[in-house]
């Protein structure tokens, strides 16, 4: 089955600094692999999606992601982070094989300090 | 931008007792799906459903669950008799063609479900 590990529990930077939230995963196939982040008292927002192709993937607010098969990994990173960007993160992912089942990480609270 | 809608935004029921969680998808979405979050947990995937039949349930949704589009714009979830650990956010979803594990599941802003 499928899963994701995200390490950290707690991210901290200083705003104006680059940011990165950790992503592991584990899929029998080709992993369709998400972002989405959860301000408070709000659902989860789509953030960005590696489906094929580049594996620089561009999404929302400034984000990005970097697709690595042999480290199994995909990092969400920001160039320079804003104190609006303090959420919490959540990487999730999808085997080819399993249409409906996404299975999400247990989250990472990204806290950015002005 | 079309969103995904829940109400309510919590709901407080006693052990027992029978709740519905009702969900809005976006119109032109496919595919329904529900999901819950124990607090300080993961969010786990419950249900998903399509033309009108569940298509694809995890362990966790037993008999006590059950969905339902009673017309053409909700979509909801029911737990026959609460328990306490049934206590935790409940995420509702659309996408817009299912049966693609390429296609981006939109998440409502969740119910909070509390069992005193």
């Amino acid at each position: 089955a499928q899963s994701v590990a995200q390490p950290e529990d707690q991210v901290n930077v200083a705003e104006g600094n680059p940011l990165t939230v950790k992503c592991t995963y584990s899929v029998s196939g080709n992993p369709y692999l998400f972002w989405y982040v959860q301000y408070p008292n709000r659902g989860l927002q789509f953030l960005l999606k590696y489906i094929t192709g580049d594996n620089l993937v561009k999404g929302s607010y400034g984000f990005e992601a970097e697709f690595n098969k042999s480290q199994t990994s995909f990092h969400l990173k920001k160039p320079s982070a804003l104190v609006s960007d303090s959420a919490l993160y959540f990487c999730a992912v999808r085997d080819k094989g399993n249409n409906n089942d996404m299975r999400f990480g247990a989250g990472t609270r990204l806290t950015v300090k002005p | 931008e079309p969103e995904v809608t829940q109400t309510p935004s919590h709901q407080v029921t006693q052990m027992g007792q029978e709740v519905i969680l009702r969900c809005v998808p976006i119109s032109n979405h496919l595919y329904f799906y529900w999901y819950r979050q124990i607090l300080g947990q993961k969010v786990e995937f419950l249900v998903s459903f399509y033309n009108n039949e569940i298509s694809e349930k995890s362990e966790i949704f037993d008999d006590q669950f059950s969905v339902e589009r009673p017309d053409g714009s909700n979509f909801t979830l029911k737990i026959r008799s609460t328990k306490l650990e049934d206590s935790a956010m409940y995420f509702c979803a659309s996408s817009v063609v299912g049966g693609s594990s390429t296609d981006t599941q939109y998440f409502g802003p969740g119910t909070r479900l509390t069992v005193l």
